[in-house]
């Protein structure tokens, strides 16, 4: 089915232990975003990439990376987990600012 | 970063009610108004995408409105199912800046 795809759906790192999450989507979107949600916090902006070959950062960008690879694929990596970014991930898609995003399904990380 | 806000923060209504939400957002060079879906344990869903004043979307019985001179937004859902259960979000964005999202407002409708 055509959309985003996320993985792993879950995770357990130890504190300091290294990951990276992988989304890749296939409807030709030029922008990639990833958030994370937090109970009470709502969905927030960790990272985006407008376009292939360009990344930005977005409202809670400490503790991240981000590469994007190619059109289809946008990695967020974690260099060295701390139980502050135990949380859920999401990954979307858009075409353009004036289109809905089109979400993965999200990857659970607790961090221990 | 925008301050986009929803209220009630959740809704308890009985099957076969008709309600709605309000996303407030600010009004000042204002590009789009998204809604989403989110049911449980899923990934949320657009629902709606407007960019002008007095838009109005519609689709089965959840409709949207916008206004954007006083910078707001309400979502109707007419009849509500028990499937109809999940949490609503609206993101803002205005100029050349990615989505804000609200809270969301988690509707639960019971049989």
């Amino acid at each position: 089915n055509a959309g985003v795809t996320q993985t792993p759906k879950f995770q357990v790192l130890k504190t300091g232990q290294s990951m990276t999450l992988q989304c890749a989507q296939d409807m030709n979107h030029n922008s990639m975003y990833w958030y994370r949600q937090d109970p009470g916090m709502g969905l927030r902006l960790i990272y985006y990439s407008a376009s292939e070959g360009t990344t930005d950062k977005g409202e809670v960008p400490n503790g991240y990376n981000v590469s994007r690879l190619n059109k289809r694929e946008f990695s967020l990596r974690l260099e060295s987990a701390a139980p502050s970014q135990t949380s859920v991930y999401f990954c979307a898609s858009s075409s353009d600012r004036a289109y809905g995003y089109t979400f993965g399904s999200g990857t659970r990380l607790t961090v221990v | 970063i925008l301050n986009v806000e929803q209220s009630p923060q959740s809704l308890h209504v009985q099957e076969g009610d008709s309600t709605n939400f309000t996303c407030s957002f600010p009004s000042s060079n204002f590009y789009a108004l998204h809604w989403y879906r989110w049911e449980t344990a899923k990934s949320p869903e657009a629902l709606f995408v407007m960019t002008l004043n007095g838009d109005e979307k519609k689709k089965g019985r959840i409709s949207a409105t916008l206004n954007t001179k006083e910078g707001y937004s309400y979502l109707y859902i007419k009849g509500s199912q028990p499937e109809d259960s999940a949490t609503y979000l609206c993101a803002s964005n205005s100029g050349y800046s990615t989505l804000t999202f609200g809270k969301g407002t988690m509707l639960l409708v019971s049989p």
